[in-house]
């Protein structure tokens, strides 16, 4: 059965801590990415990453980072954590297809920032 | 650029009632569109998707059909459940790239 996990489901910290929130599929998958779900506004594309080592930037990537160090895993960093990155955070990844491939999520990470 | 727009919610509703939830879109070229639900808890799920015009996605007793003429794929359903109560996504694709575009999500609540 195709899986998507992250490493927390609620998390806590302070402002100005650095955060590391990961990602893990065990479906082989070359496309991973990362979203931020807010009431009102949807989800939104942060970061994603088409292979290993390889990213690109969303339509909000400020204020975040990420690395692929291995094609299953997928970290994204808040090098210091602000209030208004309080937020519910979505992994997904998919595989490379000439036409649409679908996008499997994870049960997203609930993050507040004090 | 691209954007999708669905009705606001929460849509409340007693079981076995009708559904639709509205979703309109703007998109250059030819996009393919997709609902997904996010029940309590549980990150998102394909619900269903059509990839070109006059295609109907259907699944679980929900349909909707792409209508390029209307920019249009509003989901429905002829007789909701309580199990349904969960948040619905309107979201595109466009040709050649893998970055969906979602719509600001509907709350759904069934009651018995």
């Amino acid at each position: 059965d195709v899986k998507v996990t992250q490493s927390s489901r609620y998390l806590v910290k302070r402002t100005g801590e650095k955060v590391f929130l990961e990602c893990v599929q065990d479906m082989d998958h070359e496309n991973m990415f990362w979203y931020r779900q807010d009431p009102g506004l949807g989800l939104r594309l942060i970061y994603f990453s088409y292979d290993v080592k390889m990213k690109e930037k969303g339509d909000i990537p400020e204020g975040y980072s990420v690395s692929r160090e291995k094609k299953e895993r997928f970290s994204l960093i808040l090098e210091s954590a602000s209030t208004n990155q309080t937020s519910m955070y979505l992994c997904a990844s998919s595989r490379v297809a000439g036409g649409y491939s679908e996008q499997f999520f994870g049960p997203g990470t609930r993050l507040t920032v004090l | 650029g691209d954007s999708v727009t669905q009705m606001e919610g929460p849509v409340t509703l007693s079981e076995e009632a009708f559904l639709t939830i509205n979703c309109t879109y703007t998109a250059t070229g030819y996009p393919s569109l997709f609902w997904y639900v996010q029940y309590p808890g549980e990150g998102l799920q394909l619900l269903l998707k059509a990839t070109k015009a006059d295609d109907k996605g259907s699944n679980k007793g929900f349909e909707a059909t792409y209508r390029k003429e209307t920019t249009s794929f509003h989901l429905e359903k002829g007789s909701v459940q309580v199990s349904d109560s969960a948040v619905y996504f309107c979201a595109l694709l466009n040709t050649g790239f893998q970055k969906l575009v979602f719509g600001t999500g509907t709350r759904l609540l069934v009651s018995p």
